[in-house]
């Protein structure tokens, strides 16, 4: 079977830095992705982590541990049109497909 | 990256009835799929659509409910058979490109509402 946990909401202020974590259990891991959904819009993607350590861009940077099943994305310097729902999402090795998590609503306050 | 159209973009449909979803890229692709998104909630992979054979689909999701066309590399759909309310939900496409790794592009979203 497959679980993917993340927070459910976060509260943040513009300005600040706010790490959203993610930890998974899953079989034949591919990749993890990070992507960020504002309100009534598609996901856009944001990161992918193949292997561990961090990957950074921007603002925004992405951790991958395989060997504990986590993974966080940081946001630094955070604006206001960051306030949006970021994804976490494992791909599989069997069929290519990408399964996501309930996702974490963040909130970024003035 | 390339552009990826749905439509209808939104429907509200009465109970019993059936839509289709239509989803086109702007140039071909080695995987497509659909996913659902229920208010509030994630995203749920529904099937792989496979150009040339039939859609692979995921537990709780069966083709008599949502069958899926894939006629070639560029083009999709997904019907939405014999609906109820529990279906309202917003259905996404989303591809893969060749030599893009894994990240997915997602169309626009089709927004359903069934009465």
């Amino acid at each position: 079977g497959q679980n993917i946990d993340q927070p459910t909401e976060m509260t943040a202020t513009e300005g600040a830095i706010v790490q959203i974590n993610c930890t998974y259990q899953t079989s034949g891991f591919n990749g993890l992705f990070w992507y960020q959904q504002h309100a009534g819009e598609a996901p856009t993607f944001l990161s992918y982590n193949v292997l561990d350590g961090l990957e950074e861009k921007g603002r925004f940077s992405s951790f991958l541990s395989r060997s504990k099943g986590y993974s966080y994305l940081l946001l630094k310097e955070l604006q206001m049109k960051d306030s949006a729902s970021y994804l976490c999402a494992v791909s599989h090795t069997g069929g290519f497909k990408t399964i996501f998590g309930a996702g974490t609503r963040l909130f970024v306050k003035a | 990256s390339a552009v990826i159209s749905q439509k209808p973009s939104r429907d509200i449909c009465q109970r019993g009835t059936s839509l289709t979803i239509q989803c086109q890229v702007d140039s071909q692709v080695t995987m497509m799929f659909w996913y659902r998104q229920q208010p509030g909630q994630s995203l749920t992979l529904i099937a792989t659509a496979n150009q040339g054979s039939e859609a692979t689909y995921e537990s709780g999701f069966v083709i008599d409910k949502f069958p899926i066309s894939r006629p070639n590399l560029t083009f999709s759909t997904l019907t939405v058979s014999n609906m109820s309310p529990e279906d309202s939900s917003i259905y996404l496409c989303s591809v893969e490109f060749p030599g893009a790794g894994n990240e997915q592009f997602f169309g626009p979203g089709t927004r359903l509402t069934v009465l």
